[in-house]
């Protein structure tokens, strides 16, 4: 049982670039969701999803996209990288029961040079 | 609008004393509170969970309390060990159609000195 799980680890961009972000988990939770950190900004969310083909803004949705074509999967879309992107980005899903914690990833460190 | 602190960015203390952790919160309803705990390099880890109807929950050395009139938990760590150095993050769950989504403190980095 892997729970959740980012690809890359690393990456580092050229400004304009795009790239997509990795998530997958293998808890079968329909609640999934993108943060990304910056250094003592706590948690910031992206987007979420509650299941298959819903997905939904956060606080902070702008140049970022989403899609969830399955139960497990939940990539991340950065169409034109800027500096502003550079951070780190943690992938988490819980059950429908809101009460149930979140299982994080162990995140991806993006740097937009 | 809504906000979350936590009370210090870092805090520093000898090992087996207790290490006591703010999270204040104001303009918020929370219908529970959650403490995570992160290391270096890793995601936050989920440590305990509080609803609004709760004083007080325990686990092993942690205690956390929830006063929803001083709009405040407190995260307490006794007779703590250089193993628990990490950084510790609260975060709040409206309730309602929130859908499971969290609001997160900024985080305090706690070191624990042998």
């Amino acid at each position: 049982n892997a729970g959740v799980t980012q690809t890359p680890k690393f990456r580092i961009l050229k400004i304009g670039q795009s790239m997509t972000l990795q998530c997958t988990q293998d808890m079968n939770h329909n609640y999934m969701y993108w943060y990304r950190q910056d250094p003592g900004m706590g948690l910031k969310l992206i987007y979420y999803s509650v299941g298959a083909g819903i997905t939904d803004k956060g606080e902070v949705p702008n140049g970022y996209n989403v899609s969830r074509s399955t139960t497990e999967d939940f990539p991340l879309r950065l169409e034109l990288a800027a500096p502003s992107q550079t951070s780190v980005y943690f992938c988490a899903s819980n059950l429908v029961d809101s009460n149930q914690p979140q299982h994080f990833g162990d995140g991806t460190r993006l740097s937009i040079l | 609008s809504q906000k979350i602190e936590q009370n210090s960015e870092a805090l520093n203390i000898q090992e087996g004393k207790t290490a006591t952790l703010t999270c204040n919160y104001t303009n918020y309803s929370p219908a529970y509170l959650q403490w995570y705990r992160q290391d270096p390099g890793r995601g936050p880890v989920f440590l305990l969970l509080i609803r609004e109807n709760e004083k007080e929950k325990r686990k092993e050395r942690l205690k956390v309390t929830f006063d929803t009139t001083l709009k405040q938990s407190l995260f307490h760590i006794t007779a703590s060990q250089p193993a628990d150095s990490a950084t510790y993050l609260c975060a709040l769950f409206a309730g309602g159609t929130s859908y499971g989504k969290l609001t997160f403190g900024q985080g305090t980095i706690l070191t624990v000195h042998p």
